[in-house]
């Protein structure tokens, strides 16, 4: 069993699109992440939740909009879809979330390709 | 966070042992040392971490210098599924975890 799964594993879309990218873990973890690896492979932090409610927003434009239905779950739904929004987005979960010996585990990556 | 410094690229040959440097001189006391490694078109996958003492797992040894100012990610036999990016990292628990740049590791047969 995967433990953090994200779906699509690949995304192509027109400029203007709107679309969602799925993650689920079945860790029983609390805290769950957004990450972007652009083109240049830095890793960036964009979202945490922890047990459903926003913990971190890292100046990610709104029209980045996460939504938690429950804590095994963070969805990423991008609105209006721009040429730099391409790159992989990974999701990731870790236990607690802000404890000193958390483990971070992460996602197989969706990569989206804005056209 | 404090800013860590890794070579951008490092070789090795295949069963022998890969010492990977990272130099983190600004560490303050509560800040733990972690290691990721990222193989090509992969999530990043957790190794090792740790705070003072030198740790062992499975999969690595971290080396922790006393003055905590720099540490060595030890990979004891070295294989050519190792070939990735691996990122040193350091961070107390209230802050999430932030990637730098990393050294690519390549494993030689």
């Amino acid at each position: 069993d995967t433990a953090v799964s994200q779906t699509p594993k690949y995304l192509v879309t027109q400029m203007g699109n709107d679309k969602s990218i799925k993650c689920e873990q079945n860790l029983g973890h609390d805290t769950m992440y957004w990450y972007k690896q652009d083109s240049k492979k830095f890793l960036k932090i964009m979202f945490s939740y922890n047990n459903k409610e926003l913990i971190i927003n890292e100046t990610v434009p709104n029209r980045f909009s996460p939504k938690s239905p429950d804590k095994a779950h963070l969805n990423l739904h991008i609105n209006s879809l721009e040429l730099g929004d391409s790159a992989v987005y990974f999701c990731a979960s870790s236990p607690h979330g802000t404890g000193d010996n958390e483990k971070l585990f992460f996602g197989s990556g969706t990569q989206l390709s804005v056209l | 966070d404090a800013k860590t410094t890794q070579p951008t690229s490092m070789d090795c040959a295949e069963g022998r042992a890969a010492n990977l440097p990272c130099n983190h001189s600004t560490i303050s006391g509560n800040e733990y040392v972690y290691w990721y490694r990222q193989i090509h078109s992969q999530g990043p996958q957790y190794i090792i971490h740790g705070l003072k003492n030198n740790e062992t797992n499975e999969m690595a040894s971290l080396i922790i210098t006393e003055d905590r100012k720099s540490s060595t990610l030890i990979l004891p036999h070295a294989t050519l599924r190792d070939t990735a990016v691996y990122y040193c990292i350091v961070r107390t628990g209230r802050r999430a975890l932030t990637f730098g740049s990393g050294t690519r590791l390549q494993v030689q047969p």
